[in-house]
């Protein structure tokens, strides 16, 4: 059973507009969520994370929102640049929730194309 | 910055050999872990390490062994490869969030 979903395979943008990626989760015990980017033939980078007791977090052109009673949040990145290109992979973790709080759970991945 | 190094970029092996992938990491990192990364599936939690000689079983497990000897060290064993084991394989350490990644051993088992 999936317990993190990234529904859209690919999302292609315009540069210079703004690229919204989602994930939905099912396991209420997660408390702590990251998205990471991946370039082919290079591992994952952590990009943005959010904890439970907030709604919001932003790092430059990334924000991350949460919505905990839907349990859904995205990412969205603005303005999107052509290097933004990339697999973005949603993961979460069950960080004080008395799991394996080191561990992450991955969703498949969105591939963002942004468009000259 | 963190380091995670992984041996081998790429690396070609025989079904029925036994295959060992190495990742070292530089920052004393309690917790490493191994996935594999196949298209349309994601990342993939093999096994995971949270201390020398500690070993924990991931999602898929079955075919794999690890060892962890020395704390910087963690490596993913195929006891016996088939071509079903043919993936991206990453590997990551952490003290808590994030994970850091290495570059990933790309393996084709023919």
């Amino acid at each position: 059973d999936q317990q993190v979903k990234q529904n859209s395979p690919s999302l292609s943008v315009q540069e210079g507009r703004i690229s919204i990626l989602n994930c939905d989760y099912t396991n209420s015990m997660f408390d702590y969520f990251l998205w990471y980017k991946k370039y082919p033939a290079e591992g994952p980078t952590f990009l943005i994370s959010i904890s439970s007791i907030k709604d919001k977090n932003e790092d430059g052109r990334f924000t991350v929102f949460l919505n905990k009673s839907a349990k859904h949040l995205s990412l969205h990145i603005v303005p999107s640049q052509p290097g933004d290109s990339a697999v973005y992979f949603c993961a979460a973790s069950a960080r004080f929730s008395g799991g394996s709080n080191y561990k992450l759970t991955f969703g498949k991945g969105t591939l963002l194309t942004v468009n000259p | 910055d963190v380091k995670v190094t992984q041996s081998s970029r790429y690396l070609v092996k025989r079904t029925g050999e036994k295959v060992f992938l190495e990742c070292v990491q530089d920052m004393d990192h309690e917790n490493m872990f191994w996935y594999r990364q196949d298209p349309g599936l994601g990342l993939r939690l093999i096994y995971f390490s949270y201390d020398v000689k500690m070993k924990e079983k991931g999602d898929i497990p079955e075919g794999y062994s690890v060892s962890r000897e020395k704390k910087e060290r963690f490596s993913l064993i195929l006891e016996s490869a088939s071509t079903n084991q043919t993936s991206m394989y990453l590997c990551a350490s952490s003290s808590y969030q994030p994970q850091h990644f290495g570059d990933g051993t790309r393996l084709s088992i023919l």
